[in-house]
């Protein structure tokens, strides 16, 4: 049972606008979530966390937006640049739990 | 700082047989993951150690999927006998702490591609 979904397989953007990447949930109990970035023959690398305590996190050009009542998360690359171009990955857990569950990634093309 | 080391990278075998990876995780972490990424899917825990203990082993197939850390450092998974659904990227992945705030330093290493036969 997947409990994070991300249902966009791939996303192109140009480069120069915004990139905007999507993670639904289905446990109420999560409230802690995390962006991965990964390339190609590389592990994932962290991209950026938000709590539930937060609607809104912010690191330079990345910001993750979370809207608890609809179980909703996105990730806002702006502007967007061709290095950005990999596959992304969100991740949720409850604080009943170490273990993060992915959701099935969203591979972003950034057009220069 | 060097970063988690996984070996091999590439490994091909045929159903039935075994296979061994392993993992180094970064000098001081102690905390060891290991995840399984099947194509197309995200990565799934298989297993959570805290030094030599295991936290978390609830996802691993325990018929036919073992794993170890002896001495609290390095760590190998194993796969006896492996099935043709094994086929998938085996990351490691290393933080300094437990607690789940800390994942945003936990660091993966390449993987290592299983294709079963």
């Amino acid at each position: 049972d997947q409990q994070v979904k991300q249902n966009s397989p791939s996303l192109s953007v140009q480069e120069g606008r915004i990139s905007i990447l999507n993670c639904d949930y289905t446990n109420s109990m999560f409230d802690y979530f995390l962006w991965y970035k990964k390339y190609p023959a590389e592990g994932p690398t962290f991209l950026i966390s938000i709590s539930s305590i937060k609607d809104k996190n912010e690191d330079g050009r990345f910001t993750v937006f979370l809207n608890k009542s609809a179980k909703h998360l996105s990730l806002h690359i702006v502007p967007s640049q061709p290095g950005d171009s990999a596959v992304y990955f969100c991740a949720a857990s409850s604080n009943t739990g170490n273990q993060f569950y992915f959701g099935t990634g969203t591979s972003l093309t950034v057009i220069p | 700082e060097a970063g988690v080391a996984q070996s091999p990278r590439y490994k091909i075998i045929e159903k039935r047989q075994s296979v061994a990876f392993w993992c180094n995780p970064i000098s001081g972490h102690a905390t060891l993951y290991w995840y399984q990424q099947i194509l197309g899917q995200g990565p799934k825990l298989l297993i959570q150690f805290q030094n030599n203990g295991v936290v978390d082993d609830s996802q691993l197939p325990k018929d036919r999927f073992s794993a170890e850390r002896l001495k609290g450092v390095d760590s190998t998974l194993k796969i006896q006998p492996a099935k043709l659904e094994d086929s998938a990227v085996y990351l490691c992945a290393s933080s300094f702490k437990l607690e789940r705030e800390s994942y945003n330093e936990q660091f993966f290493g390449p993987g290592t591609r299983l294709t079963v036969l």
